[in-house]
């Protein structure tokens, strides 16, 4: 049983366009909801997060839309950069993260 | 202060072998948890441990697995007699407290099984 659903698998964007990852969950008792950024051959590191009462967080470029009512969230890239190449984990935690299978982000130069 | 700090980074062992992950948690992390990620995959959740307690192993194989992380020293993730599938990259990550605040990943070991 799959907690948290993540699509697309794969996404290929413009420099400068916006990549757009959604996930859905299941588990009302989820109350913290993390993406991460993972470079090939690194650990996944923290990007942003977010919580349950929180319909939208911005850091930078990057920002979280949180429906709680219909369980999903996505994350948003603006201004797309080849730099941001790498596999986005949406995740969701009760007492331990469970993440979703990953998106692979390509941006063309 | 140091991340977590996972070692070896790359672990190579014939079938039958064990293999000993080690994990440091960043200071004054008393939460760990350990993860499998095999290529092209997310993250598979193996076990939760706070200092010489196991909260959670709900996702560790019910043989050949062992974690333990004791009142000393780091968190050691154990996998007796290594098959080929036991190929992928382990992964640890620390927390202050339970449910709260970020969880810090570490570099992760990568494991071959020849």
């Amino acid at each position: 049983q799959q907690q948290v659903k993540q699509s697309p698998q794969s996404l290929i964007v413009q420099k400068g366009g916006i990549s757009i990852i959604n996930c859905a969950y299941e588990n009302t008792a989820f109350d913290y909801f993390p993406w991460y950024q993972q470079f090939p051959g690194k650990g996944p590191a923290l990007l942003i997060a977010i919580r349950p009462d929180v319909s939208e967080k911005k850091e930078g470029r990057f920002t979280i839309s949180f429906n709680k009512s219909a369980k999903q969230f996505s994350l948003h890239i603006m201004d797309s950069q080849p730099g941001d190449s790498a596999t986005y984990f949406c995740a969701a935690r009760d007492d331990k993260i469970i993440f979703g299978k990953g998106t692979r982000l390509h941006i063309l130069p | 202060n140091a991340g977590v700090m996972q070692n070896p980074r790359h672990l190579v062992r014939r079938r039958g072998q064990e293999a000993r992950l080690r994990c440091s948690p960043m200071k004054g992390h008393s939460h760990v948890y350990w993860y499998r990620q095999l290529p092209e995959e997310g993250l598979k959740f193996m076990v939760y441990l706070q200092k010489e307690n196991i909260i959670d192993e709900s996702g560790m194989p019910k043989e050949r697995f062992s974690a333990e992380f004791p009142k000393e020293g780091p968190s050691i993730l154990r996998i007796q007699q290594v098959v080929r599938g036991d190929s992928a990259a382990y992964f640890c990550a620390s927390s202050a407290t339970p449910g709260q605040g970020r969880a810090f990943f570490g570099q992760g070991t990568r494991l071959t099984v020849v």
